[in-house]
């Protein structure tokens, strides 16, 4: 699976947005990206996932470059419950070993009021 | 639904004790999974189940076994602990593929 990089930590106002960004150079044509976040060492929570379109729920929006070597997850009106480690990750989809999952250190997003 | 549910939340073991983490999942997933996360760092996988009766090792396997006899539990044991296994564990589930994993709440252990 392709590595990613993150930057360490960021800082958001509360009621903007967030836009945290990763880099994924080595990726695959097969490999989606996905969007993890720890809020205060509970387990971790899913957020979104993609593969080169950009998508969107209820909790986020996932822009992928048309290369698909970087993306960012935009977090639309952040609140301080947002507060929480995000984890970037790659990794192929069906089929692969049972779908594991490689976390790095992740992004630490600070909200402030 | 529960959702993931881990057992026990809090363990304090002595060195050479041996334990057994629990994890159960009432949503039919046929894939589970154990992780640990030491501090400052991300989770890494330590074994994993693609179905009932299916293990297989992650990351970092050494000193853990896992056991999976019923599709909804997945069973990591320590043999004999030490105190690098202090740390959190963190069990998840999901039905496999590109499908996202739900994580239960983590057991934390520590390894005197």
């Amino acid at each position: 699976d392709a590595k990613t990089t993150q930057p360490p930590s960021m800082d958001c106002a509360e009621g903007r947005a967030a836009n945290l960004p990763c880099n994924h150079s080595t990726i695959s044509g097969n490999e989606y990206v996905y969007w993890y976040r720890q809020i205060h060492s509970q387990g971790p929570q899913y957020i979104i996932h993609g593969l080169k379109n950009n998508e969107t729920n209820e909790m986020a929006s996932l822009i992928i470059t048309e290369d698909r070597k970087s993306s960012t997850l935009i977090l639309p009106h952040a609140t301080l419950r947002d507060t929480a480690v995000y984890y970037c990750i790659v990794r192929v989809g069906a089929g692969n070993q049972g779908g594991k999952l490689i976390f790095g250190q992740g992004t630490e997003l600070s909200v402030k009021p | 639904n529960a959702g993931v549910t881990q057992t026990p939340k809090f363990r304090v073991l002595k060195t050479g004790q041996s334990m057994t983490l629990l994890c159960a999942q009432d949503m039919n997933h046929e894939y589970m999974y154990w992780y640990r996360q030491d501090p400052g760092m991300g989770l890494r996988l330590i074994h994993y189940s693609v179905g009932e009766g299916t293990t297989a090792k992650g990351e970092v396997p050494d000193g853990y076994n896992v056991s999976r006899l019923k599709k909804q539990n997945f069973l990591l044991g320590l043999e004999s602990a030490a105190p690098s296994q202090t740390s959190v564990y963190f069990c998840a589930s999901n039905r496999g593929g590109i499908n996202e994993q739900f994580f239960g709440p983590g057991t934390r252990l520590t390894v005197l």
